[in-house]
């Protein structure tokens, strides 16, 4: 069936960089962009960006620019999300999120299980 | 913080209805007929409920409607079961393909 099944939970220190991955099955990977979601414990979602999955070519929303790098590896179906310089306040889950129509971004019908980045000395 | 405004919780009993606002500005809910709705329950990852303002995708109840207005998207959720009990997210497009989350509704079923 599709999902999409990402890395398991990080515990880093601050300063240090952390890559998440998203491995997408059950269906033509590059066919459909990836969003990437923020949460923070007890807070609400944040949209980070999306990359196309065809092109290779990233949009960052507002706030995640510099330190924020989606990727792709389409050979193994897999999108990826690197946080680098890490500070505490990056510790929340990170969702990615395929995108469901042909105009992204625009709605997301399948979601990964959630990454939890935990940023602490 | 989100720019866009949601109430921070509503409450109902089983088999009313209830309506979730998601009040933004012309630069993204009146300005584009794209806004989706998601339901979080806790621990878990959102689910997409409602797409391009009103929109239902496969296996979703019907009891889940939604509406836009001026600046103003709604999802009203009838006949309330427990199991909807969840947190809400509308998330409308913002212009140059970008997307923004709403702050959250806390759905309580009494």
């Amino acid at each position: 069936q599709v999902q999409l099944v990402q890395s398991g939970s990080e515990l880093k220190t601050p300063g240090a960089s952390v890559k998440v991955s998203c491995k997408a099955s059950g269906y033509i990977f590059t066919t459909y962009a990836m969003n990437w979601v923020r949460q923070a414990p007890g807070q609400g979602l944040e949209w980070m960006g999306w990359i196309n999955t065809n092109t290779g070519n990233p949009t960052y929303a507002q706030g995640f620019t510099g330190r924020f790098v989606f990727s792709l590896d389409t050979s193994v179906r897999t999108a990826y999300l690197q946080i680098s310089s890490l500070k505490a306040e990056d510790t929340a889950v990170y969702y990615c999120a395929r995108e469901m129509t042909m105009k992204p971004p625009h709605a997301f019908d399948i979601w990964g299980q959630g990454t939890m980045l935990t940023v602490s000395s | 913080q989100s720019a866009l405004t949601q109430p921070r919780s509503v409450s109902g009993s089983p088999g009313q209805s209830v309506t979730i606002s998601c009040t933004g500005t012309r630069n993204d809910v009146g300005g584009y007929n794209q806004v989706s709705w998601y339901q979080q329950h806790p621990g878990k990852a959102p689910k997409l409920i409602i797409y391009d303002v009103s929109k239902r995708p496969s296996g979703v109840p019907d009891r889940f409607s939604a509406s836009k207005s001026g600046n103003t998207a709604s999802l009203t959720i009838s006949g309330l079961q427990a199991e909807d009990e969840a947190d809400y997210y509308c998330c409308p497009y913002a212009g140059s393909y970008t997307l923004v989350f709403g702050g959250g509704t806390k759905l309580t079923v009494l």
